[in-house]
């Protein structure tokens, strides 16, 4: 049974980086899935941020393309997301999750971190 | 990409059902058999209920049933029970290889 567990700050400040880590255990971190960085802004729908695969490829939502960065550490099984340029409309609840490869559906998912974006 | 239309609420009374729906694009739910949905109570990660359109995970209440015709996708709750009151998400593949979530529908059970 995969389970997922992110960590990182829970308040970051406007025009910085947040960084949030996934640490994936019961799973070969090296099989052929897909790692996935989702989020939910507070009171609203899910937002599909992006995924890597374990070989490192990487796609991400247009819209935040030029301000995120998913990498995999296949060493210590995790892997992690930073945006940049934060503002507000950042804050939300981020997941990771994951999808195996050859699926098209998330089949295990974290618990979910708050990250509020604040002065 | 633009987020898959979703109602934003659906109500029933017990034992009806209740269907919603996701419509998306001829780039999406039109092109491809990869939409999946997924129920989150409050406070909960999205559980997984119906993959590719019409399959359920090993677990899944079939209660629950999904379809699509040409760009819109549908989830249908039969015999609407009290613990279905949640939201309800779909997502689809998309022509440039990512994906996209609708937004939402809101579950009241009367």
């Amino acid at each position: 049974q995969v389970q997922l567990q992110e960590s990182g700050p829970g308040l970051v400040k406007p025009s910085e980086t947040l960084s949030l880590t996934c640490i994936v255990s019961g799973s070969s971190f090296s099989s052929a899935h897909y790692w996935v960085w989702i989020r939910q802004p507070p009171g609203k729908g899910l937002e599909w941020i992006g995924n890597i695969y374990y070989t490192g490829s990487t796609y991400y939502n247009p819209s935040l393309k030029s301000r995120v960065t998913i990498s995999v550490d296949t060493s210590n099984n995790q892997f992690s997301l930073r945006l940049s340029s934060l503002t507000a409309a950042d804050t939300a609840v981020y997941y990771c999750a994951r999808r195996r490869g050859g699926s098209s559906w998330v089949d295990s998912w974290g618990q979910g971190t708050l990250v509020t974006v604040s002065s | 990409q633009s987020a898959l239309t979703q109602p934003a609420s659906v109500s029933g009374s017990p034992g009806q059902s209740i269907t919603m729906s996701c419509t998306g694009t001829s780039s999406d739910v039109g092109d491809y058999n990869y939409v999946s949905w997924y129920q989150q109570h409050p406070g909960k990660a999205p559980k997984l209920i119906i993959y590719d359109v019409n399959n359920r995970p090993s677990g899944v209440s079939n209660r629950f049933s999904g379809s699509k015709s040409g760009n819109t996708a549908s989830l249908t709750i039969s015999g609407l029970q009290a613990e279905d009151e949640a939201d309800y998400y779909c997502n689809s593949y998309t022509s440039s290889s990512t994906w996209v979530f609708g937004g939402g529908t809101k579950v009241t059970v009367l």
